[in-house]
């Protein structure tokens, strides 16, 4: 899991509660993301940052927020507009490079179920 | 679209014979292709990667992989398998057309039996 930290392990929700899932690299990555794995999927893309201070919506977008005030920190706050929230949440980081050839490094994950 | 597909949602080998788990995909243009591993309730790890050259990939672990253009396919394998090597794996090819983003297989479950 190298030098990517993502807390906590597990993380309990009530209902309509926002939570929000740190995600910590010391990589000096420039590119950071968030996916979701539900069992007997993909992983599915949440948000991704290139840069500090700016950030893009991946396939599933809504209902989650970031923010990437720090190259090293990318959180992840899950609203409770996300109506199904309970997954397992990846972080993962990567130097980006010309035609897409870099490697993505993974955190352990956070498991988030909603009470 | 790119798109990438593992056939297969389990496999079970015993221990010591070879082990191949299968990933096949879609793509415009050339393909940059992954494999993954994931352990139990822990992230995924990198074991290795195709962008060009030689279609024989050696990764982490004793795995490689081969690349076949003409089967558009990206096979991991591992000549005698270890119980330790059971877990669930992944196979993710590049976007090309969505900032480069990767697309995910929905994994594999490589069970090894003593």
């Amino acid at each position: 899991d190298g030098g990517i930290t993502q807390s906590p392990k597990y993380l309990f929700r009530k209902e309509g509660q926002n939570v929000t899932l740190s995600c910590e690299q010391n990589l000096n990555h420039d590119a950071m993301y968030w996916y979701r794995q539900d069992p007997g999927q993909g992983l599915r893309l949440i948000y991704y940052s290139q840069i500090v201070n700016d950030f893009q919506k991946g396939d599933i977008a809504e209902g989650y927020s970031v923010s990437r005030e720090k190259k090293e920190s990318f959180p992840l706050t899950v609203t409770s507009a996300q109506k199904n929230p309970t997954a397992f949440y990846l972080c993962a980081s990567s130097i980006p490079r010309l035609g897409g050839t870099d490697t993505q490094y993974f955190g352990p994950g956070t498991r988030l179920t909603v009470l | 679209a790119q798109s990438v597909a593992q056939p297969e949602d389990q496999v079970n080998v015993a221990e010591g014979n070879p082990l191949t788990v299968k990933c096949t995909y879609s793509v415009s243009g050339n393909p940059y292709l992954f494999w993954y591993v994931q352990y139990p309730n822990r992230g995924l790890q990198f074991l290795l990667k195709y962008i060009t050259g030689d279609n024989l990939v050696k990764g982490s672990y004793g795995f490689e992989a081969e690349f076949n253009k003409s089967q558009t396919s990206f096979h991991l394998k591992k000549p005698s398998a270890l119980v330790s090597d059971s877990a669930l794996y992944f196979c993710a090819v590049r976007d090309l057309d969505s900032n480069y983003q990767l697309i995910w297989g929905a994994g594999t479950k490589l069970i090894i039996k003593p």
